[in-house]
């Protein structure tokens, strides 16, 4: 079974700064998918970014980038000039190749954005 | 816009009182999720459909029940509710193939057990 870790409970970084959220997995598989999902406080869940296995270049979306380390297992965010809007739960999520493609997500990181 | 829409977005019922959320979506996609979300916690998958297909998560209690009558419905049926299972309860598709077989979910149903 895949597990998923995030070992950073909660973080805070100051508007217009830059912050790394940080995610381990574990798999026997070879060929997955990462996501990293956004979770307002209004709770509907929103994708972020999304990475293939089987992709070396790391998946960049606008102020959204990842770092994909694929054997350390490491899939960490990192959101450069934090908005106020982007405070939110972050949870970072395993999806395999089978047909029903089922999540396993980690605990959450809660990110708060300061003036 | 195509979308996953919960009703109600919060719903209260009585230990004890069977209670019925609802889930449809837009986006025509096979595979339809129900998540159980405890405060400050991570989803926890209870059970999907792939088409007619139900599928139950080893660990999900004999409580929690679903139907999907077709494909744009999936209901999830708690049928004695207790006050452990008040939770956010998450409704998520997905259309296998696709490109990323990326999940898009719904806004929640908020469950309150008096």
């Amino acid at each position: 079974a895949q597990t998923v870790t995030q070992s950073q409970p909660e973080m805070s970084v100051q508007e217009a700064e830059t912050v790394t959220l940080s995610c381990t997995y574990d798999t026997s598989e070879n060929n997955y998918y990462l996501f990293w999902y956004k979770q307002p406080p209004s709770r509907q869940m929103i994708l972020v970014i999304r990475q293939e296995a089987y992709k070396q270049q790391n998946a960049t979306e606008n102020r959204f980038s990842v770092n994909f380390q694929k054997a350390a297992k490491s899939f960490s965010l990192k959101i450069s000039d934090s908005q106020l809007g982007d405070t939110a739960m972050y949870f970072c999520a395993f999806m395999g190749t089978g047909t029903a493609s089922k999540l396993t997500f980690g605990t959450g990181t809660r990110l708060q954005v300061t003036l | 816009d195509a979308m996953v829409i919960q009703n109600p977005r919060y719903q209260v019922t009585q230990f004890g009182k069977p209670v019925t959320l609802s889930c449809s979506q837009t986006l025509n996609h096979n595979v339809m999720y129900w998540y159980q979300q405890k405060s400050s916690q991570a989803p926890k998958l209870l059970f999907h459909y792939y088409d007619k297909d139900f599928n139950n998560e080893a660990d999900t209690p004999d409580n929690f029940q679903s139907r999907r009558p077709n494909t744009s419905f999936c209901f999830l049926d708690i049928r004695s509710p207790g006050l452990g299972d008040a939770a956010m309860y998450l409704c998520a598709t997905s259309r296998p193939g696709s490109l990323y077989n990326e999940q898009f979910f719904g806004p929640g149903t908020r469950l309150t057990v008096l």
